[in-house]
């Protein structure tokens, strides 16, 4: 069956760099692109963009360009985002899915990621 | 950006009571070419991540029940369900990927009454 787990907790400082991975199993890795999707406490859901898990080709949520950085290694079957420059209100649950046809079928258990001083 | 708006913010339905949630887009997302309104529904629970319930805003995902189901076109968007259990307490997005950046609405919180 189709699995996305993806790595632990983080704490993090303001300004500071934060890297997700999630590592995908139970399906053809190139064959669907995987998206992040970040969830603020108690809040809605929000696109961060997507990465071809055939070419790498990426899509980023004009809110997050220049900021984020999506990577796949198909060694490992691993997709990787990066946020830089992290604030405080970059606390959330940050979740990777994989994209159906456009819609996401399947989604990692989630990292909780928190900025503070 | 489409702008996803999910009415009512929360209801409270009883055991066995239908219980139905809205979803309007700024535009629509029904793509003319194949007929097709790109608009999702998920179902949340807490400390959990979204799980899919419904694709291309009528087709029920494998393993969905089929109290749940999904109907409108265009900009407007219902997601129903028929007869609630009380496994169905949970909060509900609808989510347009007819174009990027792909938006969710609010959310709508169900409960048992």
């Amino acid at each position: 069956q189709v699995q996305l787990v993806q790595s632990g907790t983080e704490v993090k400082k303001p300004g500071a760099s934060v890297k997700v991975s999630c590592k995908a199993s139970g399906y053809t890795f190139s064959s669907y692109s995987i998206s992040w999707v970040r969830q603020a406490p108690g809040q809605g859901l929000e696109w961060m963009g997507w990465i071809s898990g055939y070419n790498g080709n990426t899509n980023y949520a004009q809110k997050f360009q220049g900021r984020v950085t999506m990577t796949t290694d198909t060694s490992t079957n691993t997709a990787n985002m990066e946020l830089r420059s992290l604030r405080s209100d970059d606390t959330a649950v940050y979740y990777c899915a994989r994209v159906g046809t456009y819609y996401f079928d399947s989604w990692g258990q989630g990292t909780l990621v928190t900025v503070s001083s | 950006d489409i702008v996803m708006t999910q009415s009512p913010e929360s209801l409270a339905v009883s055991l066995g009571e239908r219980a139905t949630i809205n979803c309007k887009s700024s535009q629509s997302v029904l793509f003319d070419s194949n007929n097709k309104n790109y608009l999702a529904w998920y179902q949340q629970k807490p400390g959990h991540p979204p799980k899919l319930l419904i694709y291309w805003a009528s087709i029920r995902e494998s393993g969905v029940p089929d109290r749940f189901s999904g109907s409108g076109s265009g900009t407007d968007f219902t997601l129903t369900i028929s007869s609630l259990q009380a496994e169905d307490v949970a909060l509900y997005y609808c989510q347009q990927y007819h174009r990027t950046p792909l938006t969710f609405g609010g959310g709508t919180k169900v409960e048992i009454k």
